[in-house]
């Protein structure tokens, strides 16, 4: 059973463009949420992660967006630049255990 | 600073044969975890350790077993593999915090035959 569900499982974005990837959980008992990304033959790296009392939170191009109240969280990439191309998971934290997300794969367009 | 390794990165394996990967870590890490990836699935936890000498199951244990005889060490096995047991595997550590990050090898790439 998939408890944090995200979209889309692709997105292409032209250079410049605003990334935005969803997702959204069903457990309350989740206390932290994590963005991964992960480059070909490489294995995943934390990239920004968000407590639910905070609505959100920036670092450089990359904020996260955290609406506690419909269970919903995204990420926004500003300026997107080919080499932010990767595949991008969510996830969160109960328990010490990491639940994920399946993962979007984001391909930006030069 | 290595960071996580894993060994061996790619493995042919025909169906009811054994092996068993590894995973060695040089931060100092107390927690340890083995996950897979699979296509559309995100990453699944097999089993995970909160110290040495200690092992818990994850989400999906079955087929599998693991060992943490030593701290910066940890050892998954597969005793009989199946077809269904092809999958990329990644070991992870972190510090007790768990609002520490995971840190990640590079993965196994495993093919059962």
């Amino acid at each position: 059973q998939q408890q944090v569900k995200q979209s889309p499982q692709s997105l292409i974005v032209q250079k410049g463009g605003i990334s935005i990837i969803n997702c959204a959980y069903e457990n309350t008992a989740f206390d932290y949420f994590p963005w991964y990304q992960q480059f070909p033959g490489k294995g995943p790296a934390l990239l920004i992660a968000i407590r639910p009392d905070v609505s959100e939170k920036k670092e450089g191009r990359f904020t996260i967006s955290f609406n506690k109240s419909a269970k919903q969280f995204s990420l926004h990439i500003m300026d997107s630049q080919p080499g932010d191309s990767a595949t991008y998971f969510c996830a969160a934290i109960s328990n010490y255990q990491l639940i994920w997300g399946a993962g979007t794969k984001l391909i930006i367009k030069p | 600073n290595a960071g996580v390794t894993q060994t061996p990165k790619f493995r042919v394996l025909k169906t009811g044969q054994s092996m068993t990967l590894l995973c060695a870590q040089d931060m100092n890490h107390e927690y340890m975890y083995w996950y897979r990836q699979d296509p559309g699935m995100g990453l699944r936890l097999i089993h995970y350790s909160v110290g040495e000498g200690t092992t818990a199951k994850g989400e999906v244990p079955d087929g599998y077993n693991v060992s943490r005889l030593k701290k910066q060490n940890f050892l998954l096995g597969l005793e009989s593999a199946a077809p269904s047991q092809t999958s990329v595997y990644f070991c992870a550590s972190s510090y007790v915090d768990s609002y520490q990050p995971q840190h990640f090898g590079d993965g196994t790439r495993l093919s059962i035959l």
